[in-house]
Formats: C-alpha cells, structure tokens, sequence
C-alpha cells in the first residue's frame, strides 16, 4: 500500500520568508509526528498529534514553528520568518499507535534550505 | 528524558564480514525500532523490537528490554548494506521516539 509522503521534497527560501511543508500519513494511522534532522546528526522530535486529542508541542524549538491536522489525514507544518538554522531535513512519520502496535514508518523528507 | 546510546559511531567492514550494533537505553520502552538511513536519506524500517528477537535474512535483532539494550546482527554484510543505522526508543510514558546518534556503516569491496 501506499506510504507516508511528504511534500515538496525539496525548498529553497530566503530568510525571513514563511514555508509550508505537507505531510498524508498511511491511511488508518491516527498518530502523526513531525521531526527534524539536521545534517549529520540524528532525529529530533517537533510534534505529535493523536487521533482527536490535543496535540503534543513540546518539541517545537519556537514559537516560529506551528502545525495542523485535519483529522486523521493531512498535516502541515509551517514555519514562520524563516532562519538559516531552521535548514535540515523535515520528516513525517505515522502509525497506528496502539496497544501493542506503536511501529512508526516515515516519509521521504523535505530538505528545507534558508538562504 | 530517555537516554539512547549506540555503540560504535563509525564501522567499516570487508565485504562479506560479520558485525554487531549495539543500542543502550535508560528506561522503560513501549517501542523500539531499527532503521537504516539510505545514502538518499530514506529511513528503512528494519525491525519494530521493543522485546524478543526477530531475523529478516541477513539481519536480525534482539531486545532484552529487562536490561535495557538492543543488538541489531549483520551477517554477510554487502556494499548496500552501507549508511546510517539508527536505533529509537519510545518511551513507556511517552509518545515520540527518541533516536541514538546512529552508526556509520560502510562496507567495502
């Protein structure tokens, strides 16, 4: 079936500019989690939504950083007024997040590059 | 919060060796998973294995989650087994995984 993906794979903006990057989970997954990777380094969470519950921020570096979903469907992060360390690679991942079943699958990236 | 810690960073093998990566944590786990970070960037899901042990050809895995270490086993390793090989905990009361700083493969021919 068809795999998280992620979109657009690849965005190069200016400082200063706000971005949008997009995420459609695994169709029945009701968790969604945002992370970042930068280069060479590992996985840093950002945030986790769950079904309708509201969702976990504590991973967002600032208050530039926000995120949506709709459902159990889509998601969005946007960051706002864009700096050159928000450059890194931005990962979305889903799963079904129950008992017993927590494996987490991951999308393809999008390579964010602030100039 | 949960410490992960994956031991060695950095590995280079002969084509055909035999190697063993190993994945420490400081708590209680609902999840634990392996992957492989492709030269492209792709994280591959290789093995969900909060407990037990598992073999998917030449790889296998096992967790003993009362001692709070995974081992991930590579037999007859290849030139594509190279990159990035991540282990990442979720923890009991938690709900993200959190990664170790991986360990740099590469295989040589």
């Amino acid at each position: 079936g068809a795999g998280v993906s992620q979109s657009p794979s690849n965005k190069v903006t200016e400082k200063g500019k706000d971005v949008e990057l997009r995420c459609d989970p695994i169709s029945g997954h009701t968790a969604l989690y945002w992370y970042r990777q930068r280069l060479g380094q590992g996985l840093e969470f950002l945030i986790y939504f769950q079904g309708n519950s509201a969702p976990d921020k504590s991973g967002l570096p600032s208050d530039r950083f926000s995120a949506e979903r709709t459902g159990e469907s889509v998601s969005t992060l946007t960051i706002q007024r864009t700096q050159q360390e928000d450059s890194a690679v931005y990962l979305c991942a889903s799963s079904f997040w129950r008992v017993g079943d927590y494996e987490q699958y991951f999308g393809p990236g999008t390579r964010l590059t602030v100039t | 919060g949960i410490q992960v810690e994956q031991s060695p960073p950095d590995l280079i093998l002969q084509e055909g060796a035999n190697s063993t990566l190993r994945c420490n944590f400081s708590d209680s786990v609902n999840n634990l998973q392996w992957f492989h970070q492709n030269p492209w960037g792709q994280l591959i899901n290789l093995f969900y294995i909060p407990s037990g042990t598992k073999q998917n050809g030449r790889l296998s895995a096992t967790t003993v989650a009362t001692e709070r270490y995974s081992l991930l086993y590579i037999s007859s390793s290849q030139t594509t087994d190279s990159g990035v090989y991540f282990c990442a905990v979720e923890p009991e009361y938690g709900n993200k995984l959190v990664f170790g700083a991986g360990t740099i493969l590469r295989v040589k021919s």
